[in-house]
């Protein structure tokens, strides 16, 4: 079956210290890889996309995330978090069609000052 | 830049009422999307369009209706609401079928009681 998991449904990281999200799917054919944010009380914003090349592809706000074929991983990293940073971060996994997409549960990031 | 909004942001129903949520996008999308968020289970979506006069199911159709009769608006219903669709509901707009990035709403947050 198809699915997406996010193994941490939170993570507390000081504010400055390195953030690396998880995230492994299950998909048959080749996918298309998403993060996605949701500050709290808003929709979820575009993080960063994978389709194909460079398999550690960059995003906005600092954040950056690395294709593992070979283990089935597109993890998000940040090399210092801010207070701001703190939200809920999404992975998904597609076939490029934006209605096929498949969501993990979600790893909310709280950040201590 | 209102991008994508949806109206009511909240609402209490009765079990058995009808409602009918509005998304209203301004940048000129063909398609649209309404997905259910429930805590530990991600997105899950609901119904989509491709275009004005178009409707399309997704994961979890059952117990909704939408329509699209002008190509800004995306209306989803309920016609007699149930507690089990007590969620965050959201709507979503994307420029095509594979651009990699959809526009999402803030939210809209209904109880069933």
């Amino acid at each position: 079956a198809q699915s997406v998991t996010q193994p941490d449904i939170h993570i507390t990281v000081s504010e400055g210290a390195s953030l690396e999200l998880r995230c492994n799917y299950s998909y048959g054919a080749t996918p298309y890889l998403f993060w996605y944010v949701q500050s709290p009380g808003q929709g979820l914003q575009l993080l960063l996309k994978y389709f194909s090349g460079d398999t550690l592809v960059q995003g906005i706000k600092g954040f950056e995330a690395e294709f593992k074929r070979s283990q089935s991983s597109f993890n998000l990293r940040k090399p210092s978090v801010h207070w701001s940073d703190a939200a809920e971060y999404f992975c998904a996994v597609g076939d490029g069609s934006n209605y096929q997409l498949i969501w993990g549960a979600g790893t909310k990031l709280i950040i201590k000052p | 830049n209102a991008g994508v909004t949806q109206t009511p942001k909240f609402r209490v129903l009765k079990t058995g009422q009808s409602m009918t949520l509005l998304c209203a996008q301004d940048m000129n999308h063909e398609y649209m999307y309404w997905y259910r968020q429930d805590p530990g289970m991600g997105l899950r979506l609901i119904h989509y369009s491709v275009g004005e006069g178009t409707t399309a199911k997704g994961e979890v159709p059952d117990g909704y209706n939408v329509s699209r009769l002008k190509k800004q608006n995306f209306l989803l219903g309920l016609e007699s609401a149930a507690p089990s669709q007590t969620s965050v509901y959201f709507c979503a707009s994307s420029g095509g079928r594979r651009t990699g990035e959809l526009f999402f709403g803030e939210g809209s947050r209904l109880t069933v009681l």
